[in-house]
């Protein structure tokens, strides 16, 4: 069965640049959530999204900002990185009512 | 507020014995319950979840969870460990129609040969 995509997979910044992250959804699900994972930490929602329209909102810093396109893939854009961001970072999808798929995750490291 | 809690930080256990993970939650409505599991470095794979029906509930690998509303508690639970679940299991409340996930702290599981 077809799984969330999530790419890069390892992505690499130095301080104060940005970031973009993709996340592609499991076929035909309609809303996407995204988390960050800290070291040794439990996943921290940030923002979600449903029909292309933000749906919920958590402790995304205002440096970030995310989208969610006609196709139902989504983008995390992450601008003035810190190392405070160095982090897993999840997309999952979900039929709305349903269970969240999470992916692989995007591990980015801010030097 | 709503809350998760894994008392248990890191537990180990030998391979071939039972296992029971604990998970408490804060809810202020019926709760949808979830148990994913993450091995170093990867995503969060879902091992079972509960939205209302039967209070036990089967999952993948052998896993079972059973909820409790009196105790507000979800715990998980395995008759026999395998070596290969080692890994950290994270307890969640939310999702479905009740929005965002939240997870407990997470617990480390180790296996002995």
């Amino acid at each position: 069965a077809a799984g969330v995509i999530q790419s890069p997979r390892h992505l690499i910044k130095e301080k104060r640049e940005t970031a973009t992250l993709k996340c592609y959804p499991i076929p035909r699900h309609d809303t996407v959530y995204w988390y960050q994972q800290g070291p040794g930490q439990d996943p921290q929602f940030l923002i979600s999204f449903y029909e292309k329209m933000q749906s919920d909102k958590g402790s995304i810093p205002d440096r970030f900002s995310a989208q969610q396109f006609s196709d139902y893939h989504s983008e995390l854009n992450m601008s003035s990185l810190e190392l405070g961001d160095s982090a897993l970072y999840f997309c999952a999808s979900s039929s709305f009512t349903d269970t969240q798929y999470f992916g692989p995750g995007t591990r980015l490291t801010v030097l | 507020a709503q809350s998760v809690t894994q008392p248990d930080i890191h537990i180990t256990v030998s391979e071939g014995a039972s296992l029971e993970l604990r998970c408490n939650y804060s809810y202020g409505a019926t709760p949808y319950l979830f148990w994913y599991v993450q091995s170093p470095g990867q995503g969060l794979q879902l091992l079972l979840k509960y939205f209302s029906g039967d209070t036990l509930v089967q999952g993948i690998k052998g896993f079972e969870a059973e909820f409790k509303r009196s105790q507000s508690s979800f715990n998980l639970r395995k008759p026999s460990v395998h070596w290969s679940d080692a890994a950290e299991y994270f307890c969640a409340v939310g999702g479905g129609s009740q929005g965002n996930l939240i997870f407990g702290k997470g617990t480390k599981l180790s296996v002995k040969p």
